[in-house]
């Protein structure tokens, strides 16, 4: 079967950094996304990591352990904006579904 | 390039009602695929589809369905409405496999 999980909610504070940590057991993988999602609206895209190691964008960061089914974002200069539900998604690879965790809601305190 | 679109934005029901919902992807995007969305549970996968077959199904029972039309345009339906199938159900359109998946804004089902 498929697993995902990531811790349902974390605060942090304007200016930190934070990471927010997404294991999977899944049957299948292709690669790992992350996407963004404020209250409210539709999720948005940030990363998608295939192979192993650190990929940096700006201010996020994602990093992909595929021998360990283990994946983390990292946030840097946390902004109020950054507040929002961060869904850690498995692309899989036996039968092209994208299946996502149950996502974590970040609160960014000033 | 316009995004993902999807009507209506917002709908009650009654139990035991039917309904439709519909998403146009982006232009060139031949996979479309549809999730319900909920507090407790999270983005759960219902479906996609890629050149009018249906390519994967989730774990939901058969009241849900779907389609796509040859433009890329997909419609879903689900039949005699229960209370539990309140939620946003959500669109997503992506070139092909192993891209990236864009979302649109979303349907918000209220079922009475």
């Amino acid at each position: 079967g498929q697993n995902i999980d990531q811790p349902t909610e974390m605060t942090a504070t304007e200016g930190a950094i934070v990471q927010i940590n997404c294991t999977y057991q899944t049957s299948g993988f292709n690669g790992l996304f992350w996407y963004q999602q404020h209250a409210g609206e539709a999720p948005t895209f940030l990363s998608y990591n295939v192979l192993d190691g650190l990929e940096e964008k700006g201010r996020f960061s994602s990093f992909l352990s595929r021998s360990k089914g283990y994946s983390y974002l990292l946030l840097k200069e946390l902004q109020m904006k950054d507040s929002a539900s961060y869904l850690c998604a498995v692309d899989m690879n036996r039968d092209d579904k994208i299946i996502f965790g149950k996502g974590t809601r970040l609160h960014i305190l000033p | 390039k316009a995004g993902v679109t999807q009507t209506p934005r917002y709908l009650i029901k009654t139990r035991g009602q039917q309904v439709t919902l519909s998403c146009s992807p982006i232009s060139g995007h031949r996979s479309v695929s549809w999730y319900q969305q909920t507090p407790g549970q999270g983005l759960q996968f219902l479906f996609e589809y890629f050149s009018e077959t249906q390519r994967n199904k989730g774990n939901f029972p058969g009241r849900f369905s779907g389609r796509q039309f040859s433009n890329s345009r997909s419609e879903m339906n689900v039949s005699t409405l229960e209370l539990g199938d309140s939620a946003l159900y959500l669109c997503a359109s992506r070139p092909g496999r192993m891209d990236e998946q864009f979302f649109g804004p979303g349907t918000r089902l209220t079922v009475l």
